[in-house]
């Protein structure tokens, strides 16, 4: 059982938005703005689009943006692409048994 | 261009030790925090270890005890030297930089991960 807690999968048309649900607790998502999101395509290693819950590395598209409400984050990715088509991770700062954890990962398909 | 180059992985005994190598190049080493984060075959991302630019550690619940991570700045290189092994640590073990971007850590780059599997 991962700390955090992402829907197996999703999935969405070209042209469409999806959103990505990261359920954690007061003691990470809800309790600090650490949150961030990783996207992996099969084979690579994960490449961070998301810090601080909202904010963009340069260079990641504007179509992801996240945004926390609660003890829940969320990654939105608008007007889905082929590309899109990944695995993705969110990932929090704990004040558990351990100070950094990720989400068991979700699979979006782009129909 | 940052470069992250894993080395050290392969097939160790349960009980046995691995110690596991990133050689770092095309940004200042020194004054980044680093971290591993292993994924094992099939599943999802597990944060194992990370260490500051002063060298101070932080570890996984899971590894704590077991692992040590260390860096020689003059060297450029990240070390996770990894004892009493379990099947359970079989994984990808990939190197990764932190952003800097603020308080949290933020993988910007990552190798492309070293294969460790123990089994007898």
């Amino acid at each position: 059982q991962t700390p955090l807690t992402q829907p197996a999968s999703v999935s969405g048309a070209p042209g469409q938005s999806i959103t990505i649900p990261c359920a954690g607790t007061s003691s990470d998502v809800g309790g600090y703005n650490f949150v961030s999101w990783y996207q992996q395509h099969p084979g690579k290693a994960p490449k961070l689009m998301i810090y601080d819950v909202s904010n963009r590395p340069s260079g990641v598209s504007i179509r992801f943006s996240g945004s926390k409400s609660g003890n829940t984050a969320s990654l939105t990715i608008s007007g889905l692409q082929a590309e899109d088509e990944a695995d993705y991770y969110c990932s929090s700062y704990s004040t558990s048994i351990t100070p950094w954890v990720f989400g068991g990962g979700t699979k979006l398909t782009v129909l | 261009e940052v470069q992250l180059l894993e080395s050290g992985g392969g097939l160790v005994q349960p009980g046995g030790s691995l110690t596991l190598s990133c050689a770092a190049s095309g940004f200042s080493f020194g004054t980044y925090a680093m971290a591993w984060v292993r994924q094992a075959p099939g599943k999802g991302l597990e944060w194992v270890s990370a260490i500051n630019d002063r060298g101070s550690p932080n570890y996984a619940h899971s590894v704590k005890g077991r692992f040590t991570i260390s860096r020689d700045n003059s060297k450029n290189t990240l070390f996770l030297e990894m004892n009493s092994l379990r099947p359970e640590d079989t994984a990808i073990y990939y190197c990764t930089k932190d952003a800097g971007y603020s308080s949290g850590w933020y993988g910007d780059y990552w190798g492309q991960g070293t294969l460790v599997t123990v089994s007898s």
